[in-house]
């Protein structure tokens, strides 16, 4: 079936610690997104690549990176420098940005 | 940035009765799109509108494009108890440049049905 995956469904990251959350999609998508939902709260861009091997900074990139080095993934890193990482993380993609983006199911990552 | 008021936050309704949320922007957008997330899992696509003044339905659920640009409807008719969940909207576009396509998001409207 076609669709968008995360995973981790949960993960745990131990303070100084950098974390991967994995997104793919096999919908043929060129733009792809990361989202991060925090409770009663909407939804903030973190990071968004219109195209392989390119990427643009969201409302609050500090403390994550990202890459593009296919089409079908891009992968997240939350890395030790984001000083409140807990909350959901929504990965989205496109057939373009102009097109409405769907979304995966989630990772939701905690701090031990 | 641009800002998205969406109401109500929260609503406890009846099985049967209709329902109708709203956002509303400080700015114009040229594409409005309403989402459901259940708890736990990512946001379904519920409905999209590219044009100010549309009306487009899906199923009992019928959503609106303000002739102003800056709000959108959403309406829930004879609602079951499988409408209970989170509904967004989110509204794109509105100014040229780099990250006119990206997306802003409401808060969020969180429906009960009470059986």
């Amino acid at each position: 079936d076609g669709g968008i995956t995360q995973s981790p469904k949960y993960l745990f990251r131990k303070e100084g610690q950098n974390v991967t959350l994995s997104c793919e999609q096999n919908l043929n998508h060129d733009a792809m997104y990361w989202y991060r939902q925090d409770p009663g709260q909407g939804l903030r861009l973190i990071y968004y690549s219109q195209i392989v091997n390119d990427f643009q900074k969201g409302d609050i990139a500090e403390g994550y990176s990202v890459s593009r080095e296919k089409k079908e993934s891009f992968p997240l890193t939350v890395t030790s420098a984001q000083k409140n990482p807990t909350a959901f993380y929504l990965c989205a993609s496109a057939k373009s940005e102009e097109q409405p983006q769907h979304f995966g199911d989630g990772t939701r990552l905690s701090i031990l | 940035g641009q800002q998205l008021n969406q109401s109500p936050q929260s609503m406890f309704i009846q099985e049967g009765e209709d329902v109708s949320m709203n956002c509303t922007s400080s700015s114009i957008f040229n594409t409005w799109l309403w989402y459901k997330q259940d708890p736990g899992e990512g946001p379904v696509l519920l409905i999209a509108l590219y044009k100010a003044g549309e009306l487009t339905s899906n199923g009992r659920l019928t959503a609106q494009f303000g002739i102003t640009r800056k709000d959108s409807f959403l309406n829930i008719s004879a609602s079951i108890p499988s409408d209970v969940g989170i509904y967004f909207c989110a509204g794109r576009g509105g100014n040229s440049g780099a990250g006119s396509y990206q997306l802003t998001f409401g808060k969020g409207t969180k429906l009960s049905v009470i059986p």
